[in-house]
């Protein structure tokens, strides 16, 4: 079967910094995604893996490991408006992305 | 570009209703999808096009959904008959070259459906 795996909450406080874990278990595999969404809003792209490594974009980062399925989002200068959710994806090849099942981060001050 | 443009926003119908979606996907992309969002399954790829041609519909959940893409500027979903189940938010996104090299998805503010 496919299945991503992420926790479901996390928690942490204002300026600190947070990782959300995925692993993730797929036919095919072309790359990981991130995205945010707020409540009551729609999913919207943070970034994109297709090899090994960590990719920096301004305050969030995301890495992968492919010979272990697992990535991960970092976030780092938290700040209240951080507080969403954020559901890793999985292009599988087949020009199809599954995604997970999301975790919910909620910044407190 | 004003983004993929959705409506309507809410809809409330009673069941065994006809229901339908529509989705302008944003200018100049390839691609298009029709995802569903509830609590206890998540975000689920019903079905996606590519220049106007459905590709992938194995995430319809039944024959009471189907969906068309008569040009590239216009999609529906429809729903027929409505049931209490189908109750969710669709979103329709659309991307510019397609998932296999990670192009991103845009996503529309979605349609809140609610079958009573």
């Amino acid at each position: 079967g496919q299945s991503l795996e992420q926790p479901s909450e996390v928690t942490a406080v204002e300026g600190a910094i947070v990782q959300i874990n995925c692993t993730y278990q797929t036919s095919g595999f072309y790359g990981l995604s991130w995205y945010q969404q707020h409540d009551g809003g729609a999913p919207t792209f943070l970034s994109y893996n297709a090899l090994d490594g960590l990719e920096e974009t301004g305050r969030f980062s995301s890495f992968l490991s492919r010979s272990d399925s697992y990535g991960y989002l970092l976030l780092q200068e938290l700040q209240m408006k951080d507080s969403a959710s954020y559901f890793c994806a999985v292009s599988d090849g087949g020009f199809k992305t599954i995604f997970g099942a999301g975790t919910r981060l909620f910044v407190k001050a | 570009d004003a983004g993929v443009i959705q409506s309507p926003r809410h809809e409330v119908t009673e069941m065994g209703q006809e229901v339908t979606l529509r989705c302008k996907p944003i200018s100049g992309h390839d691609y298009l999808f029709w995802y569903r969002q509830t609590m206890m399954r998540g975000l689920e790829l019903l079905i996606y096009f590519n220049n106007n041609v459905p590709i992938d519909d194995s995430g319809m959940p039944e024959d009471r959904f189907s969906a068309k893409m008569p040009n590239a500027s216009f999609s529906t979903l429809k729903i027929q008959p409505s049931e209490p189940r189908d109750s969710a938010v669709y979103f329709c996104a659309s991307s510019g070259q397609g998932l296999a090299i990670g192009d991103e998805q845009y996503f529309g503010p979605g349609t809140r459906l609610t079958v009573t």
